[in-house]
């Protein structure tokens, strides 16, 4: 069965800064990977996803992630950190089958 | 615009008591889905459902039913509440494409407490 490891279920960056929030998934076939993003008291957004094709995936609100087969990873980066970046970020995995895996979730913390 | 909500946002019930938490999509979507989420464990596949009078069971599902009438709606019951299931219950719902590659799109949540 797959699954998603999340390092970090906290992290903290100063406003202009670079966010890097990391994902490990691990799968017995290639995946489809998913970045979701979620505010205080609403339900999860999308905000990429890697099917097939490019490894670099761009996203919406300046984020992108990019898929490393060889690491197994699908870590979300954005360059210069946002006020509004902050959320709770949660990394999924399927294998098309919509059994959907999340990680636990990682709190983007932006101080001023 | 199409859309998928859930009523009621917020839920206090006591142990021992059925609930039901609704959930409706307008995007004509086959497959919808229930989650629950809590600390330090993201969201966790309840129950989910391809189509019309289609139902399955996902990681979590035990104390937990669901039926599918129609296509817009997922009704998540839960027989004889308890302490346990106290979570914030989220409904999703994707289209079907080839390659089972389908964006889930969320409900806002509905914060269950269970006394």
């Amino acid at each position: 069965a797959q699954s998603v490891t999340q390092l970090g279920s906290h992290v903290s960056v100063s406003e202009g800064a670079l966010v890097l929030l990391r994902c490990n998934y691990s799968s017995s076939v290639p995946p489809y990977l998913f970045w979701y993003v979620q505010y205080p008291n609403q339900g999860l957004q999308l905000l990429l996803k890697y099917t097939t094709g490019a490894t670099l995936v761009k996203g919406i609100n300046g984020f992108e992630a990019e898929f490393k087969k060889s690491e197994t990873s699908f870590h979300l980066t954005k360059p210069s950190a946002h006020m509004s970046d902050a959320a709770e970020y949660f990394c999924a995995v399927t294998k098309g089958n919509n059994d959907m895996r999340f990680g636990a979730g990682t709190r983007l913390t932006v101080k001023p | 615009d199409a859309e998928i909500t859930q009523s009621p946002r917020h839920k206090i019930t006591e142990t021992g008591r059925q609930v039901t938490l609704a959930c409706h999509q307008t995007w004509n979507h086959n497959n919808m889905f229930w989650y629950r989420q809590d600390l330090g464990h993201g969201l966790r596949l309840i129950h989910y459902s391809y189509g019309v009078q289609d139902t399955n069971k996902g990681e979590v599902s035990d104390g937990y039913s669901v039926s599918r009438s129609n296509t817009e709606d997922l009704p998540l019951t839960l027989e004889s509440a308890a302490s346990s299931q106290t979570s914030v219950y989220f409904c999703a719902s994707s289209e079907s494409l080839a390659g089972g590659e389908e964006t889930q799109y969320f409900g806002p949540g509905t914060r269950l407490l269970v006394l």
